[in-house]
């Protein structure tokens, strides 16, 4: 079965980067069909969809946000990434990590989610 | 980015039937090479979404067959038969772009009355 697991601090302050690890447990990164995936879900909101990245390396970000956002990914330790430069409180939401099998809308196994606090 | 609009709520009674629209601009759902890459997730409060339907009309492995998808034109819908209690979630569609990018709709909040 596998698992994701979302880790990082919950209070950033206004202007840094945000950064956050998922944990991939019960499968490999490394295996090629699958996209590691980052979604975020403003308070009250509906979900936003941050960037993937390929087990090869290959990434696409939210054109919204492509300024600011780098995933990347680490087979060895199966962990994939996220950076999310120069926050503001705008970026103040749950963060998910998040499997996508096939076309990289399908996102079948997600992690429970952390709450991010962008805040002095 | 193309937008994908959905209705902000739904509702109906145990038993009964409702469905739930995803209409596309652009590209996505409304766009002729994306036709098929249609993603439905559930939603409980404080949970992680949960993938109810791949690729317009496919349900995961084990997942209730209550549940169906389909598409006509550039409108996308999920239909909840024999509507029970638990299905009270916000429901949303997500597609995937001429940019090889994803996008989701606002979102459905189904009471079950």
């Amino acid at each position: 079965q596998v698992q994701l697991q979302e880790s990082g601090p919950g209070l950033v302050k206004p202007s840094q980067t945000l950064s956050l690890t998922c944990t991939v447990s019960g499968g490999s990164i490394s295996s090629g069909g699958y996209y590691w995936s980052w979604i975020r879900q403003h308070p009250g909101k509906g979900l936003e969809w941050i960037g993937y990245i390929y087990y090869s390396g290959s990434t696409y970000y939210n054109p919204s946000l492509k300024s600011r956002v780098t995933i990347s990914v680490d087979t060895s330790k199966t962990q994939f990434s996220l950076k999310l430069s120069s926050v503001t409180a705008a970026d103040t939401a749950v963060y998910y990590c998040a499997r996508a099998f096939g076309v990289v809308t399908n996102f079948d196994y997600w992690g429970q989610g952390t709450l991010v606090t962008v805040s002095s | 980015q193309s937008a994908l609009t959905q209705p902000a709520s739904v509702s109906g009674s145990p038993g009964q039937s409702i469905t739930i629209s995803c209409t596309g601009t652009s590209s996505g759902v409304g766009g002729y090479n994306y036709v098929n890459y249609v993603s439905w997730y559930q939603q409980h409060p404080g949970k992680a979404p949960k993938l109810m339907i791949f690729d317009v009309s496919h349900r995961p492995s084990g997942l209730s067959n209550r549940f169906s998808g389909s598409k006509s034109g550039n409108t996308a819908s999920l239909t909840i038969s024999g509507l029970q209690a638990e299905d009270e979630a916000d429901y949303y569609c997500s597609s995937y772009t001429s940019s090889s990018t994803v996008v989701f709709g606002g979102g459905t909040k189904l009471t079950v009355l």
